[in-house]
């Protein structure tokens, strides 16, 4: 069973501190991972893709890709209580167009 | 962009009658994707298409569920009959390139 794991949290952090969400992945072939941003009775929002070993940076996100260790990170620098929702990771399957979501890291931005 | 569209936004049905959700994808996206959401299970995957053909149904929970995508604008998930325990919210996500999909507003079902 292909899986993405993540700490359901929540993760509670204050205002313009950075703020750590960290994935597991199981599958090996996974080539490309996700974060979405999914605020509480909306749907989740693309927020950074990241395809290769290394870190990714856009704005206040920064994404983090280590496939040796199988582990994917999202920081979010200067944390806003707009920040505050549940940020699901996602890996590719290998060989498909198919997405293996986790079950998501709830963050709460406190002022 | 409009992004993508689905409909209804909210339905609420008795158990035993059928529901169409339906979804129209991001123009020139070639994958369409349907999902369930709920707290217990998180985010399935029921099905995708590629170039409106079917490529992945085995997500789909039971023969009560089907899905069609008569063309590259339009797709409908049925469930008929619907139970209970159909209740979620189901998304509808497209995507051009590989991969980055990009989600719907949801449709939040509610049978009693």
């Amino acid at each position: 069973q292909k899986e993405v794991e993540q700490n359901s949290g929540p993760l509670s952090v204050p205002e313009g501190a950075i703020a750590s969400l960290n994935c597991t992945y199981s599958d090996r072939g996974s080539q490309s991972f996700f974060w979405y941003r999914q605020y509480s009775g909306k749907s989740p929002e693309l927020i950074m893709s990241i395809y290769s070993n290394g870190d990714k940076e856009d704005g206040r996100f920064t994404a983090q890709l280590n496939k040796a260790s199988q582990y994917v990170s999202l920081l979010i620098r200067d944390s806003q209580p707009s920040d505050s929702a549940t940020y699901l990771c996602a890996g590719s399957s290998y060989n498909t167009d198919k997405l293996i979501f986790g079950t998501g890291t709830r963050l709460q931005v406190f002022p | 962009d409009a992004g993508v569209i689905q409909s209804p936004r909210h339905e609420v049905t008795e158990m035993g009658q059928e529901v169409t959700l339906r979804c129209k994808p991001i123009s020139g996206h070639n994958s369409l994707f349907w999902y369930r959401q709920t707290m217990m299970r998180g985010l399935e995957l029921l099905i995708y298409f590629n170039n409106n053909v079917p490529i992945d149904d085995s997500g789909m929970p039971e023969d009560r569920f089907s899905a069609k995508m008569p063309n590259a604008s339009f797709s409908t998930l049925k469930i008929q009959p619907s139970e209970p325990r159909d209740s979620a919210v189901y998304f509808c996500a497209s995507s051009l390139v590989a991969e980055e999909q990009y989600f719907g507003p949801g449709t939040r079902l509610t049978v009693t």
